[in-house]
């Protein structure tokens, strides 16, 4: 199962542009990679999932590269409200069993 | 997008007594559902996968006595957490899998106070 890894924590701007990379060096054929948005107190909120090269909603960008051993979930022009903790997860269905493991996740605080 | 609901959002009991926390999914049918347990500044831990008609899957670690399991719809799973302790005080969230979209989505978490 990929265990993945991110930065602990992350600071940025209002207005900025704010990358976040996860590692995931043994990510399996089968394996989506989906990024959550966790408030405290409150359940993760999905942003945005992948499997290979881009994704883009109206929120985020998930930049995946063709090993799909990373991924990079970008948020655009930031605000004070995007301050949380941010998890990548990669997991799969195998024969109708799920797996996923979380992370630590970034702690993305966005300053005025 | 897809919705699951939690309840009840906050519980408050006293030490031996049993608590339930029902998680749905309200727009979607659910196979599987998955129930973590989040202590402050932590990420989640996976406590149990719950699969519809059969019985639950626990991770190492977790009493299965302790923490019972019901999946008894495509939309609702239940966790009873028995004789609770005050070292049982947590925040439990739960999520289930959108098949379709081969996605998790999570509910908004329950927390638990055990005096």
């Amino acid at each position: 199962l990929a265990k993945t890894t991110q930065p602990i924590s992350m600071d940025s701007y209002e207005g900025q542009e704010v990358n976040i990379t996860c590692s995931h060096n043994n990510i399996a054929t089968n394996d989506y990679i989906t990024w959550y948005q966790q408030f405290p107190s409150q359940g993760p909120r999905f942003i945005i999932q992948g499997y290979k090269t881009k994704v883009t909603n109206e929120v985020a960008s998930l930049f995946i590269p063709a090993d799909r051993k990373s991924s990079t979930l970008s948020l655009p022009r930031v605000s004070l409200s995007d301050t949380a903790v941010y998890y990548c997860l990669v997991g799969r269905s195998t024969s109708g069993t799920y797996k996923y493991i979380f992370g630590t996740g970034t702690r993305l605080k966005v300053l005025a | 997008g897809a919705v699951v609901s939690q309840h009840p959002s906050r519980v408050i009991c006293k030490s031996g007594t049993s608590v339930k926390i029902e998680c749905r999914s309200l727009d979607f049918q659910a196979t599987t559902m998955f129930w973590y347990r989040q202590f402050p500044k932590k990420s989640l831990m996976l406590m149990a996968t719950s699969n519809e008609g059969s019985k639950a899957t626990y991770e190492q670690g977790v009493e299965k006595d302790k923490f019972l399991i019901n999946h008894a719809s495509l939309t609702l799973s239940t966790l009873t957490v028995t004789s609770a302790h005050p070292e049982d005080s947590s925040f439990y969230i739960c999520s289930a899998v959108d098949r379709l979209q081969e996605t998790q989505y999570f509910g908004p978490g329950t927390r638990l106070l055990v005096l």
